[in-house]
């Protein structure tokens, strides 16, 4: 049983335009949700977190968005770059009772 | 460079056997934490260890056991492999042994490939 779904596989988006990749849970006891992105062999990284207490965190180009009431978030990368072409990942927490659950990932390609 | 180191990168070998993955946590880190990456799937927890002691098990198989030693490393035993056991195997690693704010650290991974 998924608790962290990612249900698009891939997105494709011009250089320069937004890029919104979007996360769906079901587990209401996560209360601090991450972001991850992968390139191709390397391991995931940190990018951008946000607890349950706020609805929005932004770091730079990036922002991510909580709507807990439909159990959502999303990160949004404005303006796109080619070096954000990646694998996002995103991952929940539920006040540290288990270590990070994962979504399966979404290929993001910018197109210069 | 995240300061996890994974060896081997690379393995191939056939099915019925046991292999060996290795970590080394980053300087000060006291939890380790092994990940699988099947195809097409997400990273699934296998199981956490905190200063030499199991945390936290995930969707482990019998067929695969862990354990963290007094120098802090890592290492992922995994016996008579299956064709399905194909997979990147990622060790991370985080100071915190309760998940803190969840942000973990992880190594290149192992690709492991059974014939």
């Amino acid at each position: 049983d998924q608790q962290v779904k990612q249900n698009s596989p891939s997105l494709s988006v011009q250089e320069g335009r937004i890029s919104i990749l979007n996360c769906d849970y079901t587990n209401s006891m996560f209360d601090y949700f991450l972001w991850y992105k992968k390139y191709p062999a390397e391991g995931p990284t940190f990018l951008i977190s946000i607890s349950s207490i706020k609805d929005k965190n932004e770091d730079g180009r990036f922002t991510v968005f909580l709507n807990k009431s439909a159990k959502h978030l999303s990160l949004h990368i404005v303006p796109s770059q080619p070096g954000d072409s990646a694998v996002y990942f995103c991952a929940a927490l539920d006040g540290g009772n288990t270590p990070l659950v994962f979504g399966k990932g979404t290929r993001l390609s910018v197109i210069a | 460079d995240s300061g996890v180191t994974q060896t081997p990168k690379h393995l191939i070998t056939a099915t019925g056997q046991r292999v060996t993955l290795r970590c080394s946590p980053r300087s000060g880190d006291l939890s380790v934490y092994w990940y699988q990456q099947s195809l097409d799937q997400g990273l699934q927890f296998l199981i956490q260890y905190y200063n030499g002691e199991e945390r936290a098990k995930g969707n482990i198989l019998e067929r695969f056991s862990a354990q963290q030693f007094p120098d802090l490393h890592s290492e992922l035993n995994l016996s008579s492999l299956e064709l399905g056991d194909s997979a990147l195997y990622f060790c991370a690693s985080s100071a915190s042994g309760t998940g803190g704010t969840g942000e973990l650290f992880f190594g290149e991974g192992s690709r492991l490939t059974v014939l």
